[in-house]
């Protein structure tokens, strides 16, 4: 019964490559969320996407493209990886106001 | 800028005392204040939030206190546990911003 669900839990790859992180919740909500956790666990939000509509595009290279078929999944594809996209990202959801989310369980992406 | 920091990186507290976390904001902005834990392995999880016309909240075992004239944000946990050990959050939100800002985040760890 797993509100926000993100997919593949780790993901270990070489530099250059191009990966995506899929995410899905069944919570019903409008709105939802990239975010970015580094080694120094400080989160930064990357995406905020409401009715499958960006809403925010927070400075983030053009390497990473979020797409959203529907508005229960937000997915992330990152071309050309770096060593410095190496972190933990997390996807969430809301409704209504941004102040209450529901975080999945993370990716830990490690670029080599 | 908008930024959310943290006092005191890392503390260490006696199971069943009080604890204290402390935040320092800028933005006075924001409309709301929100406390996020998260455990290892885990996403952030919403704990309480406060408007920004209120002072003080209290929720289960936690009580947020908000001080706009020093810009300083607490979060109070009363009977530490060791369940309560984890990462605490604080974040802000402008009230139609589709996004939280997050501060470093605090370690919380319990001594039996």
């Amino acid at each position: 019964d797993t509100a926000v669900s993100q997919t593949p839990k780790y993901l270990v790859t070489q530099m250059g490559n191009d990966k995506s992180i899929k995410c899905e919740q069944n919570l019903g909500h409008d709105t939802m969320y990239w975010y970015k956790q580094d080694s120094k666990k400080f989160l930064k939000i990357m995406f905020s996407y409401n009715n499958k509509e960006l809403i925010i595009n927070e400075t983030v290279p053009n390497r990473f493209s979020p797409k959203s078929p529907d508005k229960a999944h937000l997915n992330l594809h990152i071309n050309s990886l770096e060593l410095g996209d190496s972190a933990v990202y997390f996807c969430a959801s809301s409704q209504g106001g941004a102040q209450t989310q529901y975080f999945g369980p993370g990716t830990r992406l490690l670029v080599l | 800028g908008e930024s959310v920091g943290l006092h005191l990186p890392t503390l260490s507290v006696q199971e069943g005392d009080n604890s204290i976390i402390n935040c320092a904001y800028s933005n006075s902005a924001s409309d709301y204040f929100i406390w996020y834990k998260q455990e290892s392995g885990k996403g952030p999880q919403f704990i309480i939030d406060i408007r920004s016309n209120m002072d003080k909240r209290q929720g289960q075992r936690v009580t947020v206190l908000l001080n706009k004239t020093v810009k300083h944000l607490s979060l109070q946990i009363a009977a530490t546990q060791p369940g309560d050990s984890a990462v605490y959050f604080c974040a802000e939100n402008m009230e139609g911003a589709q996004k939280l800002v997050f501060g470093q985040g605090t370690r919380l760890t319990i001594n039996p």
